[in-house]
């Protein structure tokens, strides 16, 4: 059984560039919900999506979007960068109805 | 007010010392998970817990309901045991929306 992969790694953008993250999630999970972590700060939630669908959304400017394919992999997206986002993007997947999350290792998207 | 508050937000002990982690929350909850982050960022699910007590090893998890506390206690530190130590509470029922506390940074010197 696979675990949550993120990628990139590491990234750096400049100020009002797009970005896209990666996460694929673990093999049977169906539900992915993606984290903003700033330095020194706990994680932030984003959004989740559901099927294919977002099914909830933190408080964050509609820059932020974000996509689910039918293999439940899930994509971020940044328009518009600002200095502000720099920070570890986390996503966790998991089976819906079941608490159990497996989290990625993050991505750290610097923006200069 | 945070929604979930975590005490202490940084803890320093020597190398076999007994650790305890609190946390407090004021969104109701069905679970609560301690997490365990390393400098290099990734986050690893070390209990969930909806009532009781929880161990694995070296790891203690408490919880009270009634009281919206739980603790985190770990025997006999270790140094690999200094990481970033998160609880994290679902905001409702079947909800993947978690609530962070800011985290506990525990260093454990030899």
């Amino acid at each position: 059984e696979t675990g949550v992969t993120q990628s990139p790694t590491h990234l750096i953008k400049t100020r009002g560039q797009q970005v896209t993250l990666r996460c694929s999630s673990q093999s049977g999970h169906n539900t992915v919900s993606w984290y903003q972590q700033a330095l020194g700060q706990g994680p932030q939630f984003i959004f989740q999506y559901y099927r294919e669908e977002e099914n909830g959304r933190g408080n964050f400017p509609p820059r932020f979007s974000g996509l689910q394919f039918p293999n439940y992999s899930s994509e971020l997206n940044v328009n518009a960068l600002e200095l502000d986002d720099s920070a570890l993007y986390l996503c966790a997947s998991s089976f819906s109805g079941n608490y159990g999350y497996t989290f990625g290792s993050g991505t750290r998207l610097t923006v200069v | 007010k945070n929604e979930v508050e975590q005490s202490p937000q940084n803890l320093t002990a020597q190398e076999g010392e007994f650790i305890t982690i609190n946390c407090s929350y004021s969104v109701g909850i069905s679970a609560l998970h301690w997490l365990q982050q390393h400098p290099g960022g990734g986050i690893v699910s070390l209990f969930m817990l909806s009532s009781g007590k929880k161990k694995h090893g070296r790891l203690i998890a408490t919880i009270n309901i009634q009281e919206k506390h739980s603790s985190l206690h770990i025997t006999a530190s270790h140094p690999r045991d200094s990481a970033v130590y998160i609880c994290a509470v679902p905001l409702s029922q079947g909800a993947q929306k978690l609530v962070f506390g800011q985290g506990t940074r525990l260093t454990i010197n030899p």
